[in-house]
């Protein structure tokens, strides 16, 4: 399974935008990128994927590299309820299984 | 709607016991998964199913854990002879279909401690 990378933690201010990265270089064509995130004491919840083009929902907005090796999940204001971690996880469309596999995540913190 | 339950949410057993975790998940959901999370990382897939098929096993660390779905509904993930290196969160999810676009909702998880 192809790997990412995030930085272990970043730091944002109340209704500031957040630009959260993720390296994948080895991706491949039928990779998926999903972003999921756990608040505390929660269970992991969606917020956004995207295959090439980038993407848009209520929650956030996904920002896809060109060569597809890098992408960047933005929130728009930062609140205090994102304080949360955030993973990048890559789903192979064309894999036997539907697993997702989580790294170790950023861990957002959001200051007043 | 009804979100995916996990009962017990806390279960405190001593060594050598077996327990049994229950999963509900979201009515109708095809696909039902099974992960691990150990304090400080990211969940660890268990195994998952679509329907009462057990797809795949591979995150079963060994002969000790088994799941079941016997009517494609709720699921039971059994830990035989437990030991404290199985205490951890475990944590259920369904999504709507098998396949990489269908997102997967996570239940509140079931904390297991052994003494």
């Amino acid at each position: 399974d192809a790997k990412t990378t995030q930085p272990n933690s970043m730091e944002s201010n109340e209704e500031e935008p957040v630009h959260l990265p993720c390296n994948h270089s080895t991706i491949s064509g039928t990779d998926y990128i999903h972003w999921y995130r756990q608040l505390p004491s929660q269970g992991p919840e969606y917020v956004i994927h995207g295959l090439t083009s980038n993407v848009n929902n209520r929650m956030a907005s996904l920002a896809i590299a060109e060569d597809r090796k890098s992408s960047t999940l933005i929130l728009h204001r930062a609140t205090l309820r994102d304080a949360a971690v955030y993973y990048c996880i890559l789903r192979d469309d064309g894999g036997a299984t539907n697993k997702l596999i989580f790294g170790t995540g950023t861990l957002l913190a959001v200051q007043p | 709607g009804a979100g995916v339950s996990q009962s017990p949410r806390y279960k405190v057993t001593k060594r050598g016991q077996d327990v049994a975790l229950r999963c509900d998940p979201i009515s109708g959901h095809v696909s039902l998964y099974w992960y691990r999370q150990a304090l400080g990382q990211g969940p660890e897939f268990l195994t998952y199913f679509n329907y009462e098929a057990q797809q795949d096993k591979s995150g079963l660390p060994n002969d000790r854990f088994s799941a079941e779905r016997p009517e494609g509904s709720i699921s039971t993930l059994t830990i035989q002879r437990t030991e404290q290196r199985d205490s951890a969160m475990y944590r259920c999810a369904s999504s709507t279909y098998p396949g990489v676009t269908y997102e997967q909702y996570f239940g509140p998880g079931t904390r297991l401690t052994v003494t």
